[in-house]
């Protein structure tokens, strides 16, 4: 059964800090990584990950995909408190048609 | 572009009632999944459909259901509601595979 662990559960910081934010996942049909950021109610996408070492990026939230060593990661530099969220990892199983979720990372960041 | 609804947001039932939600997803989108999050299981996956058809199913009993319309808007139905059917119920929807999704607000069941 596919398998994706987030690390760390939980992370609080103050607002400037760089935060990296770890997935690691067991595949057997890999199509693409995902990340979303949950704040109060639904997940928005962030990215989309299909191809080791190409870094995807968007304003201070940025994320690469190692797929020989089965993770990624998450970066957010010169964090604001609008970061704070649960940051989930999700993974997209082509033959099972459909995505598994990590348990998330629960961002907080400081004033 | 208007994004993905769910109705109702809010929902209280007893143990043993039925519940129907539904999700209308974002505008040119056929594919549509639905997810169950509980703070001790995370995001669980459901059901996906496109095109009217359940394409694929997570691990849940056969009281969750559900269809999709030709208009690719989506029902999710529970019978013989239990305590543990409480939960914040997303609806994700995608133009064609289930990766990139666009989840709805969510609709909060609880089950008393």
């Amino acid at each position: 059964e596919d398998k994706v662990v987030q690390s760390p559960l939980s992370l609080v910081v103050h607002e400037g800090d760089t935060v990296t934010l770890n997935c690691s996942y067991e595949v057997t049909n890999f199509r693409s990584l995902l990340w979303y950021k949950q704040e109060k109610k639904a997940p928005t996408f962030l990215f989309m990950l299909t191809s080791s070492g190409i870094e995807k990026k968007s304003g201070r939230l940025s994320s690469i995909l190692d797929k020989k060593e089965l993770f990624s990661i998450l970066n957010i530099t010169a964090t604001q408190t609008g970061d704070s969220a649960i940051y989930l990892c999700a993974l997209y199983n082509t033959n099972a048609g459909k995505s598994t979720f990590g348990d998330g990372t629960t961002l907080t960041v400081k004033p | 572009k208007a994004g993905v609804t769910q109705t109702p947001r809010y929902l209280i039932k007893t143990r043993g009632q039925q519940v129907t939600l539904s999700c209308s997803p974002i505008s040119g989108h056929r594919s549509v999944s639905w997810y169950q999050q509980t703070p001790g299981q995370g995001l669980q996956f459901l059901f996906e459909y496109f095109s009217e058809t359940q394409r694929n199913k997570g691990n849940f009993p056969g009281r969750f259901s559900g269809r999709q319309f030709s208009n690719s808007r989506s029902e999710m139905n529970v019978s013989t509601l239990e305590l543990g059917d409480s939960a914040l119920y997303l609806c994700a929807s995608s133009l064609a595979e289930p990766y990139e999704q666009y989840f709805g607000p969510g609709t909060r069941l609880t089950v008393t």
